[in-house]
Order: C-alpha cells, then sequence, then structure tokens
C-alpha cells in the first residue's frame, strides 16, 4: 500500500457526461502528479500540482482540468466524455517537486465511457 | 524531448533463474532513472531509482539496475526469479536539471516466470 488513495475504484459513463476523479495524496506529501493509462497511448503524464498551484502541464485534453486543495487532496475533471478516454487514471504523489523525489502511485481509477 | 524504450514486449524467465529486463533512453543532460512494476488491476509499485553515485542499485524485492551511461541503458536485473515477480515492469526517466518532475514511461515489459 503506497498510502496514496483514489476514488472511485471503476466508474462506468455514457459519452458527453462529466466525471470527477479524487486523490488523496500520502500523508505530508505537497506534489499531486495525474497519470492516464491507456493501451494505444502507454502511461502519459497529465497535469502536475504542487502546493495547490499548478505546476506543469503534459498531454492533457481541454476537456480535462484538475485542481489541488488546501487539505492537498486533488481533483481531476473530465467532462464531454469520450469512447477514446476510457482509461486508467493514475494519481501519484511525491514529498516535494523534485525531479529526484519518488512518486508514489495510487491504485488508479478505471473509466469506462460507453 | 526524453524518451524510454524497453525492446522487448515480453519475457520469459524460468523460476530460480537470473532475469533481465532492458531499458534505454534518451534525454539531455543527466538522467534520472526509475523502474516501478504493475501487478494486475494494481497501482504502480516503486521498485528502484538512480540519481546519481553508484552505478548499481539495489531496490526493493531483490531486484537491482545497473545504469550504463556510455549505452544510456538502465536494465533491471535479478538473479533468482520468482513465480511472484510475473508482471508488467516500467521504466521512467526525468531529465535532470531540466526543471521538470513528471515521469517519462517506456511502454513496459511483461515478465512471466515459468514455474
Amino acid at each position: 500500500d503506497s498510502g496514496v488513495t483514489q476514488t472511485p475504484k471503476h466508474l462506468i459513463t455514457a459519452t458527453g457526461q462529466r466525471v470527477t476523479l479524487r486523490c488523496s495524496p500520502r500523508s505530508g506529501d505537497l506534489s499531486v502528479y495525474w497519470y492516464q493509462q491507456s493501451l494505444d497511448q502507454g502511461l502519459q503524464f497529465l497535469i502536475h500540482y504542487y502546493n495547490g498551484e499548478e505546476r506543469a502541464k503534459g498531454n492533457i485534453l481541454e476537456r480535462f482540468s484538475a485542481q489541488q486543495f488546501p487539505d492537498l487532496h486533488s481533483e481531476l475533471n473530465l467532462s464531454s466524455l469520450e469512447l477514446g478516454d476510457s482509461a486508467l487514471y493514475f494519481c501519484a504523489s511525491s514529498a516535494l517537486r523534485g525531479a529526484t523525489d519518488t512518486q508514489y502511485f495510487g491504485p488508479g481509477t478505471r473509466l469506462t465511457v460507453l | 524531448a526524453q524518451s524510454v524504450a524497453q525492446p522487448e514486449d515480453q519475457v520469459n524467465v524460468a523460476e530460480g533463474n537470473p532475469l533481465t529486463v532492458k531499458c534505454t533512453y534518451s534525454v539531455s543532460g543527466n538522467p534520472y532513472l526509475f523502474w516501478y512494476v504493475q501487478y494486475p488491476n494494481r497501482g504502480l509499485q516503486f521498485l528502484l531509482k538512480y540519481i546519481t553515485g553508484d552505478n548499481l542499485v539495489k531496490g526493493s524485492y531483490g531486484f537491482e539496475a545497473e545504469f550504463n551511461k556510455s549505452q544510456t541503458s538502465f536494465h533491471l536485473k535479478k538473479p533468482s526469479a520468482l513465480v511472484s515477480d510475473s508482471a508488467l515492469y516500467f521504466c521512467a526517466v526525468i531529465p535532470g536539471g531540466a526543471g521538470s518532475y513528471q515521469l517519462t514511461f517506456g511502454k513496459g515489459t511483461k515478465l512471466s516466470v515459468i514455474p
């Protein structure tokens, strides 16, 4: 158990809908990262938050957005969902924002868009 | 831009034999290298990382990896494979000094340890 929690574990929804994925980092960790894992794209970085502020964006669609709240938990919002958004979404946390900090991953949320 | 290659989609090894999972990388500057393992329907578990110093890095569950700068490689090794090591293994890189903190992953290598 990495200490990173993600809810829900599974999410099934329809095209055009909006969902919110939630992540609680390990106690004391200030950085939260979101990654998407799909069969065709592999594991791809989406976005990084550090202590409530956005620090970097990767291949994140404009339909997707994220936040990190004062209690350091983070939410990833996916809207106008398409079939291709079906994937496993991981959250990871690290102590600070250094490149040498180990990122610890949560169990993921499996999103299925029908 | 940085990239990671895992040239083998699948590696099969007999239980008790040594195993190697290969990884090569491309970054400008010094790399920070990581190995993660993913069991079915689970998240990624951190195994080990290379930041600087000794080229041989020891990690969890008896795994180790050797950083080779001239060959831009970071192969994962274990002297004696267990059936329980069967999983999907990912190599990842962060370019050092670039102000970038996100992991760039390889496509993964499925390791099957045969009893």
